[in-house]
Formats: C-alpha cells, sequence, structure tokens
C-alpha cells in the first residue's frame, strides 16, 4: 500500500524557522519526482515546490511566494522528503502536503494527510 | 504565471444530475491539465490526469475534455459520494498552478 506520512507542523513565529518531512512507503520513492502544495484555511491549493528524482539531479522548483526561503530535499536511502521553511511569515500558515508525481504523463497521483504549520506570535 | 480560472465556484445540484466545471487557463497548455476532489478535512484525489485520461479507481461517471486553454469536467449523474470541491490544475510551466476550486453542493 502506497503511503505518504509527514510531520514536523506546529506553531512558529514569525521570521521563525520549521523543517517537515514526509516519509513514503509503497513504491520506489527514487523513481519520482516530489511535490509540496500547501491550504490556508479555507482557501484554496498553492503548490510549494517540486523535487526532481536522482536521474534528474534531484533538482528543485518553488514559486516565487516561497523562493529563497523554503528549500526541498531528499534522502532517497531513508524515503524521505524535507521541506525546511525559514523566515515565515503569517500568510504561510496553511495545512502542507507532500505528494507524488505520476511517472509519464503529470498529475499528483498519490498526497499525505497533510500537517499544519501556523505561524503567529 | 499561468492563471486557471474555473466557474463557477459554487454550484447547487441533485442525486442524478448531470455536472459540468469550466477550467479557463490564462494561456495555452495543450492537455496537461489535471482534476483534483477533496472532501472537508482530507487530502485531494487525483481523478483525472492530460485533461481527459481517467485515474485508476475512478468512476467512469467522471470525464474530462478540452486542450489549449478551456477545459471541463464533467459528472454524470452525480452521487451522494461526489458532493466535494473540485479543483483544476495546469503542469504545463512553472509556478504549477490551481483553479480556486468549484464547490459541489446537495440542493
Amino acid at each position: 500500500e502506497v503511503q505518504l506520512v509527514e510531520s514536523g507542523g506546529g506553531l512558529a513565529q514569525p521570521g521563525g524557522s520549521l523543517r517537515l518531512s514526509c516519509v513514503v512507503s509503497g513504491f520506489t520513492f527514487s523513481d519520482h519526482y516530489m511535490d509540496w502544495v500547501r491550504q490556508a484555511p479555507g482557501k484554496g491549493l498553492e503548490w510549494v515546490g517540486r523535487s526532481r528524482n536522482k536521474a534528474n539531479s534531484y533538482t528543485t522548483e518553488y514559486p516565487a511566494s516561497v523562493k529563497g526561503r523554503f528549500t526541498i530535499s531528499r534522502d532517497d536511502s531513508k524515503n524521505s522528503l524535507y521541506l525546511q521553511m525559514n523566515s515565515l511569515k503569517t500568510e504561510d500558515t496553511a495545512v502542507y502536503y507532500c505528494a507524488r508525481d505520476r511517472v509519464g504523463a503529470p498529475a499528483f497521483d498519490m498526497w499525505g494527510q497533510g500537517t499544519m504549520v501556523t505561524v503567529s506570535s | 504565471d499561468i492563471q486557471l480560472t474555473q466557474s463557477p465556484s459554487f454550484l447547487s445540484a441533485s442525486v442524478g444530475d448531470r455536472v459540468t466545471i469550466t477550467c479557463r487557463a490564462s494561456q495555452g497548455i495543450s492537455t496537461y491539465l489535471a482534476w483534483y476532489q477533496q472532501k472537508p478535512g482530507k487530502a485531494p484525489k487525483v481523478l483525472i490526469y492530460a485533461a481527459s485520461t481517467l485515474q485508476s479507481g475512478v468512476p467512469s461517471r467522471f470525464s474530462g475534455s478540452g486542450s489549449g486553454t478551456e477545459f471541463t469536467l464533467t459528472i454524470n449523474s452525480l452521487q451522494p459520494e461526489d458532493f466535494a470541491t473540485y479543483f483544476c490544475q495546469q503542469l504545463n510551466s512553472y509556478p504549477v498552478t490551481f483553479g480556486g476550486g468549484t464547490k459541489v453542493e446537495i440542493k
């Protein structure tokens, strides 16, 4: 069974940092691109970034809203994806999901249950 | 950035109805479009990818069509479990973007 389990959410102060983890099982993690997506309370979905796979040198992509503040990394030996969030802002408050990219035609075909991040003083 | 505009943002329908949701892209995205269903407190679930390909395990009452800038998600014979929020997503170029969502509620 494919599983993605996020952890590391919680309360952080503006300007602070937090590191989220996503541990996966049930598939060959190293084959897949992986993404982070967030959803502010009562709002829509916002893509936070992508980690390509080893075959594509683990390169990353970010939207302007988080570029320079957030960093995605992965450890294929631990089947784990990470999101390091620095210089947090109140508008970063959201549920953060990790998601798996399909191999082939793109889409996010598996998602974790999400972890809540609250940025507040 | 490519903007995705979904319409309507809200619709009220009855069990058995046929429902159509539209997603318009601000520029051409070929068929790099996916549709997701999200229920309260749950992660999104992919329904359709490549604009018209049904994800494995998704009921055949869901279908997608379109290319370029205009796309539709159709639900034939709406079932009680289909009341949810639906999002489109473009994966043609970075940043990946989502539509604002369409909430389907029971009439």
